[in-house]
């Protein structure tokens, strides 16, 4: 059975801040792993999508890395600034199936 | 990216009365789409996964009698939840894969209270 679990479960930085956002899974068979964002009361977004064969994405400040055999993933946010203050989640796909597997999320805080 | 809309945004209905949720895929075809119901600082948990003409698979310790989901066409499925009750008030979010099911897209997610 797929887990995923993120640390920390909530994070205060000040604007300008790199920062690393961390994620394991105890299924190393995974397909692929996502990022996502959510805002308060709101859906997801998606940030980044890491391929099974891939071990790292980029897009923007944003930098997603895949490491299947430690079973960790991390998202690495450059020069943060308030507006990235939100809940970052990040789900495995269960290997053989499209589902998704979630976890908990870090809050994540940037101060002005 | 691909854009998943879910109607309404927020629903506040009576106790023992059924609420419909919309979930449509935009811009692409959906063979498959998930219902997920999320608890306040909790993860999302999957309820059930819905392919368009055939029957939804729930979770285990989902009731399907109370949670009907009907996927009708390729890019709409409907989640129908039954004579509600206060504990069934949550934030319920659907998303579509696209073909091959590489990636998730998700909608906006809908609030539902009942009172």
């Amino acid at each position: 059975k797929q887990e995923v679990t993120q640390i920390p479960a909530a994070l205060s930085v000040p604007e300008g801040e790199n920062l690393v956002l961390n994620c394991s899974f105890t299924d190393s068979a995974i397909y692929n792993l996502q990022w996502f964002r959510q805002d308060p009361g709101k859906g997801l977004t998606s940030l980044l999508l890491i391929q099974s064969s891939q071990r790292e994405q980029t897009s923007g400040r944003l930098n997603a890395s895949l490491d299947k055999s430690s079973g960790r993933s991390t998202l690495y946010i450059a020069a943060s600034q308030p507006g990235d203050s939100a809940t970052y989640l990040c789900a495995a796909y269960k290997g053989g199936s499209e589902k998704l597997v979630f976890g908990k999320g870090t809050k994540l805080t940037v101060n002005p | 990216g691909a854009v998943v809309s879910q109607h309404p945004s927020r629903v506040i209905c009576k106790s023992g009365t059924s609420v419909k949720i919309e979930c449509r895929s935009l811009d692409f075809q959906a063979t498959t789409m998930f219902w997920y119901r999320q608890f306040p600082k909790q993860s999302l948990m999957l309820m059930a996964t819905s392919n368009e003409g055939s029957k939804a698979t729930y979770e285990q310790g989902v009731e399907k009698d109370k949670f009907l989901i009907n996927h009708a066409s390729l890019t709409l499925s409907t989640l129908t939840v039954t004579s509600a009750h206060p504990e069934d008030s949550s934030f319920y979010i659907c998303s579509a894969t696209t073909l091959g099911g590489t990636e998730a897209f998700f909608g906006q997610g809908t609030r539902l209270t009942v009172v």
